[in-house]
């Protein structure tokens, strides 16, 4: 089985660097992705990593370690539009035809002035 | 861009009335999810399909069935709408592998 683990809060100011963690139990898995969330809206796709290393999307950057089952997100230069539930995501290896993914629980960022 | 349409931002129907959700996506995806999302309680997959005609239960199927005919859309029924299906639901898409494109989502309110 798996089970992802993540902060269920964490608080920043405009402008810092913020780093949010994902670790996990899993048998075995294809990737990690990182999805946001702003209140009311749908989820939306941040980012994947297929490979072990540090991708990165503009302010994002998304980090994979199989080693230590360990992942974060990582946001610079915050923005007071980042405030948001930021979700991180597995999918599994094993019968998963289908790219089914397993999520975390969340982690509601909030940005203050 | 990858767009993934859901057929009504906000539903109202009353217990017993069969509901039809409805997901497009224009990217020819092969899968495409059905998920519900609660408050405390995460997002929960209720079925996905990786193929036209193709389906599987996900993690919370009972009171829900799901239609794929064509590639492009994935609909989800509920036979009998109950006030415990009260959700905000999502529907997704991916190509093999990297991440899922989600809809805006359908507010569904069962009075």
């Amino acid at each position: 089985g798996q089970s992802l683990e993540q902060p269920s809060e964490v608080t920043a100011v405009e402008g810092a660097i913020v780093q949010i963690n994902c670790t996990y139990q899993t048998s075995g898995f294809y990737g990690l992705s990182w999805y946001q969330q702003h209140d009311g809206g749908a989820p939306t796709f941040l980012s994947y990593n297929g490979l072990d290393g540090l991708e990165e999307t503009g302010r994002f950057s998304s980090f994979l370690s199989r080693s230590d089952s360990y992942g974060y997100l990582l946001l610079q230069e915050l923005q007071m539009k980042d405030s948001a539930s930021y979700f991180c995501a597995v999918r599994p290896a094993e019968n998963n035809a289908g790219n089914m993914l397993t999520f975390g629980g969340g982690t509601r960022l909030m940005v203050k002035p | 861009d990858v767009k993934v349409t859901q057929s009504s931002r906000y539903l109202v129907k009353r217990t017993g009335e069969k509901v039809f959700l409805e997901c497009v996506q224009d990217m020819d995806h092969e899968n495409m999810f059905w998920y519900r999302q609660d408050p405390g309680l995460g997002l929960r997959l209720i079925y996905f399909s990786y193929d036209v005609k193709m389906k599987e239960k996900g993690d919370i199927p009972e009171g829900y069935s799901v239609s794929r005919e064509k590639k492009e859309r994935f609909s989800l029924i509920l036979e009998s709408a109950s006030t415990n299906q009260t959700s905000m639901y999502l529907c997704a898409s991916s190509p093999p592998g990297t991440g899922q494109y989600f809809g805006p989502g359908t507010r569904l309110t069962v009075t």
